[in-house]
C-alpha cells in the first residue's frame, strides 16, 4: 500500500515564525502535492513538484514555498507565517502513468498561527 | 480552466437508504479521467471511485457506483445501502489526461448518515 506521511498532526505557531511541513511517500512516485483545506472552499492547490528540484506554482502560492532535494521528500515552507495561514495542509503523491494518475493522500497536517 | 462544481454543501441519509452525491464539471478536453474521494472525520482521504471519460460503461465499487453523462459533464455518485461509516466529506475531482497535470476538486459535500 501507498504510504504518505506528514511530519506532525497539529501544529501552534506564533505569526511571523518560519514554518515547515513536511511529507514523505514510500511509493517511489514523481509526482508531489500541497494542498490546504478551508470549509466552503474546499482543497486548493499550493505547488506541486513532478521531479526532484522541480516545482510549479498551484492556484494560490503566494505566502508559501516548497523545496524538494529527494524524490520522497516534498516541503512545504512559510517563510513569515501568518494568521491567515491557518489551516489544513494535505499532501499527496502520484506516479505520472499510474492508474488515471490517482493521488494518495496524508493524514494532513492542522496548523494554528496565533 | 476546468472548474468542478459540487451543489450540495450537505446531505443526510438514513442507514440502509440510498443517497446520490452531485457533481459537474467543465471542461473542452475530450479525454479526462474524474474522481471521487472520500474524506472521514479526522481521518485520511482515500479513493472511491474514479472513471475514464473514454469508457461509456459506469463504475462501480461495491455499494458505490457513479452516473457519468459525459454530454451533460455530469458525474455523480450513488451509495447504497448507506452505512454509519460512509459519513464523510466527498470531494468530487477532475484530471484531464494528456500532461502531467494535478487534479482539480470541488468544493466536497458532507454526508451525514442517520441512525
Amino acid at each position: 500500500d501507498v504510504k504518505v506521511t506528514q511530519s506532525s498532526r497539529y501544529l501552534v505557531k506564533r505569526t511571523g515564525e518560519k514554518v515547515f511541513l513536511e511529507c514523505v511517500q514510500d511509493m517511489d512516485h514523481e509526482n508531489m502535492f500541497w494542498y490546504r483545506q478551508d470549509p466552503g472552499l474546499g482543497l486548493r492547490l499550493i505547488y506541486f513538484s513532478y521531479d526532484v528540484k522541480m516545482k510549479e506554482k498551484g492556484d494560490i502560492p503566494e505566502g508559501y514555498s516548497v523545496s524538494r532535494e529527494k524524490k520522497e521528500r516534498f516541503s512545504l515552507i512559510l517563510e513569515s507565517a501568518s494568521t491567515n495561514q491557518t489551516s489544513m495542509y494535505l499532501c499527496a503523491s502520484s506516479l505520472i502513468g499510474g492508474p488515471q494518475e490517482t493521488q494518495y493522500f496524508g493524514p494532513g497536517t492542522r496548523l494554528l498561527v496565533l | 480552466a476546468q472548474t468542478v462544481t459540487q451543489s450540495q454543501p450537505e446531505m443526510s441519509v438514513q442507514e440502509a437508504e440510498t443517497v446520490t452525491l452531485s457533481c459537474t464539471y467543465d471542461t473542452s478536453e475530450s479525454d479526462y479521467y474524474l474522481f471521487w474521494y472520500k474524506q472521514p472525520p479526522s481521518r485520511q482521504m482515500i479513493l472511491v471511485i474514479r472513471q475514464e471519460a473514454y469508457k461509456q460503461q459506469n463504475a462501480t465499487e461495491n455499494r458505490f457506483s457513479v452516473n457519468f453523462q459525459k454530454a451533460a459533464k455530469s458525474f455523480s455518485l450513488k451509495i447504497s445501502d448507506s452505512q454509519l461509516g460512509d459519513a464523510a466529506m466527498y470531494f468530487c475531482a477532475y484530471r484531464r489526461a494528456s500532461g502531467n497535470t494535478p487534479l482539480v476538486f470541488g468544493k466536497g459535500t458532507r454526508l451525514s448518515v442517520i441512525a
